[in-house]
């Protein structure tokens, strides 16, 4: 148990649904992250939210929305996903962004998510 | 820009054998150099870290030392069990607002 979870663990939807991912830490973070990991590609890192705010967004399109309410949650909403998109969704949180030794980060165990 | 090469796997070893999974990085600044392991099903944790060159971390039987003249951070053990296999991530972090830059992964099996 990390302190980082999220649900569901399972997610399988058609193109044309909408849904949401939710991840939720209990360790007390200010910076939280969403990663997407296909096979044989390196870990991608999608969005990051320091202190609820969005720091970065590397090029994700638009049929992925996050969504960051307060330091504790975290939400990734998709729709009209493409079958491309079927990845395992990684959600991780770090005490913060600004010091190194506080940018350690802590890993959820995934939403895999398959697209038909 | 940084980045972090890490051997091709999978690799599969025997019981009680000597483990390295190569990690080499390119980065701009002096940053810190982590491993990350995944377990079937799970999220990546955090396996060790060095912070500076000739540090060495170690956790769980594991090592890796920053060597910064051969901008490496090999990972090794002298004894893999069965529980090891796993994917292992090598990643790095720049100073400041620079965020984690991970390697492909190796996957590693132990047979017994």
């Amino acid at each position: 148990e990390t302190g980082v979870t999220q649900t569901p663990r399972h997610l399988v939807m058609g193109m044309t649904n909408k849904k949401s991912l939710k991840c939720e830490q209990h360790l007390g973070h200010n910076a939280m992250y969403w990663y997407k990991q296909s096979a044989k590609k390196p870990l991608e890192l999608m969005f990051v939210y320091n202190f609820k705010e969005q720091t970065e967004n590397n090029s994700v399109p638009s049929r992925f929305s996050p969504e960051c309410p307060n330091s504790s949650h975290l939400f990734l909403h998709l729709h009209t996903l493409q079958p491309e998109d079927s990845a395992l969704y990684l959600c991780a949180s770090s005490q913060d962004r600004g010091q190194l030794a506080k940018n350690i980060q802590y890993f959820g165990a995934g939403t895999r998510l398959s697209v038909l | 820009g940084n980045s972090v090469t890490q051997m091709e796997g999978p690799v599969t070893l025997s019981e009680e054998a000597f483990l390295t999974i190569n990690c080499t990085y390119t980065a701009t600044g002096y940053p810190s150099l982590f491993w990350y392991v995944q377990y079937p099903g799970e999220g990546l944790q955090l396996l060790l870290k060095a912070t500076k060159a000739d540090d060495k971390g170690s956790n769980k039987g594991f090592e890796a030392t920053y060597r910064k003249e051969t901008t490496s951070f090999h990972l090794e053990k002298g004894s893999v069990q069965v529980s090891d296999s796993a994917v292992y991530f090598c990643a790095l972090s720049d100073l400041g607002n620079t965020p984690l830059v991970f390697g492909k992964g190796t996957r590693l099996s132990v047979i017994a």
